[in-house]
């Protein structure tokens, strides 16, 4: 199985302030890999798809980037609504893996 | 709209076998895979596995080979766990991909309590 090291698996930060977190899976999977955010006793939600496209109706402030073995996901002004949990996900192969997350709290 | 809707919580010994199912609608039911993915309680999320509808054929998470078994009738998906153990407390969702890709729409889950 590739093996998806997610980091930081937590941070704090204040509102307006520029996030990033990143994913390196163990192997190359071209762009096969997605963001979700989690928040608490909800199902994820899809932001980025396919390294860098956008999920329709996702705000604009979030983006991703990278391929290969790097991969970004970028918050560009952290607002208030985007204190979660962050997932990525790779599926390069039928079997797929997430990253362990990344908990972004208010600082 | 699309949605996808599970089945409700359930309670299982060690040693039992749960059944969930996941009924999908809004959508052409053998155009989209379904997934399989489980979060203990304050952990991450873990990819069990995934199915076809169109013909059945599935592909199971190393770590669930030989005690996950996931099938579907003409309608739902169904996802049977067997050798329940506490560590499989956990809730259990059912996600769909348009081929074997991430996922973009997700049930709101199922808790799966083992307890003796």
């Amino acid at each position: 199985d590739i093996q998806m090291t997610q980091s930081p698996s937590s941070l704090s930060a204040s509102v307006g302030d520029r996030v990033t977190i990143t994913c390196r899976p163990s192997q190359g999977i071209s762009n096969d890999l997605d963001w979700y955010q989690q928040k608490p006793g909800k199902a994820p939600k899809r932001l980025i798809y396919a390294a860098s496209n956008l999920q329709s109706g996702v705000p604009s402030r979030f983006s991703g980037s990278g391929s290969g073995t790097e991969f970004t996901l970028t918050i560009s002004s952290l607002q208030p609504d985007d204190f979660a949990t962050y997932y990525c996900l790779q599926h390069n192969s039928y079997l797929l893996t997430f990253g362990g997350g990344t908990k972004v709290e208010i600082k | 709209q699309v949605q996808l809707v599970q089945s409700g919580a359930e309670v299982r010994k060690p040693g039992a076998s749960v059944k969930i199912s996941c009924k999908p609608s809004g959508y052409n039911f053998i155009s989209y895979y379904i997934h399989w993915v489980r979060q203990a309680p304050g952990r991450g999320l873990e990819w069990m596995g995934i199915i076809n509808p169109k013909g059945g054929t599935t592909s199971y998470g190393q770590r669930f080979q030989g005690r996950v078994t996931m099938t579907r009738d003409t309608s739902t998906i169904y996802m049977e766990l067997s050798g329940l153990r506490s560590q499989d407390t956990a809730v259990y969702y059912c996600a769909r991909s348009l081929g074997a890709a991430g996922q973009d729409y997700w049930g709101q889950g199922t808790l799966v309590t083992v307890s003796s």
